[in-house]
């Protein structure tokens, strides 16, 4: 079993450019989170869903798009990146409650932006 | 507001030496807390949560962790630390929302 997986796991852009990382889970899981991951500031949430076409911002959503029209894919799109969107990002679901159920995070996407 | 803290940005433990790990949290209502453990170049793996219940939660690999109301703390344990515990820890609280809260990291590095 899969779990869920992220692509491309390294990817090197340049400022202005638009990039999608990818994410698809094998649990039909309702709940996907983005999250970037940056030195001292922990894991911050971009964007969040509860199900498949709904979507909410998290912390730190500025510059980003997603979009859910499959349970299974959540894509995360940056549309003109900039240097500060240089992170590693992490995907996660969870099929259980939100209020009880553990995370299960993929194993991220290292985005480097000249 | 929601918040974690976790005080100390690394922990130096020696192997076969109790670790503690420490989190603080703030939040309006019930916290409803997690652990997570992160090894090099991987996506965070769930260790143990408190939603209610006894205070001292059991989780994976050993861990376990205690739920203090009254210090607003949930400081992650073990009674003795390998090599292989060496990661990056982080604790979480979601106050039974979607939005999951971290801190930003404790690096546990145990000492052979």
């Amino acid at each position: 079993d899969a779990g869920i997986t992220q692509s491309p796991r390294y990817k090197i852009t340049e400022t202005g450019r638009q990039v999608t990382l990818m994410c698809h889970q094998t649990w039909s899981h309702s709940y996907m989170f983005w999250y970037r991951q940056d030195l001292g500031h922990g894991l911050r949430l971009i964007y969040y869903s509860a199900a498949a076409d709904i979507t909410d911002k998290g912390e730190v959503p500025d510059g980003y798009v997603v979009s859910r029209s499959k349970t299974e894919n959540f894509p995360l799109t940056l549309e003109s990146a900039t240097r500060s969107q240089t992170s590693v990002y992490f995907c996660a679901s969870t099929g259980g409650g939100p209020y009880t159920g553990e995370l299960f995070f993929g194993e991220g996407s290292r985005l480097t932006v000249l | 507001a929601q918040s974690v803290a976790q005080p100390e940005d690394q922990v130096n433990v020696a192997e076969g030496n109790p670790l503690t790990v420490k989190c603080t949290y703030s939040v309006s209502g019930n916290p409803y807390l997690f652990w997570y453990v992160q090894y090099p170049n991987r996506g965070l793996q769930f260790l143990l949560k408190y939603i209610t219940g006894d205070n001292l939660v059991k989780g994976s690999y050993g861990f376990e962790a205690e739920f203090n109301k009254s210090q607003t703390s949930f400081h992650l344990k073990k009674p003795s630390a390998l090599v292989s515990d060496s990661a990056l820890y982080f604790c979480a609280d979601n106050s039974g929302t979607y939005k999951y809260i971290f801190g930003t990291g404790t690096r546990l590095k145990v000492l052979a």
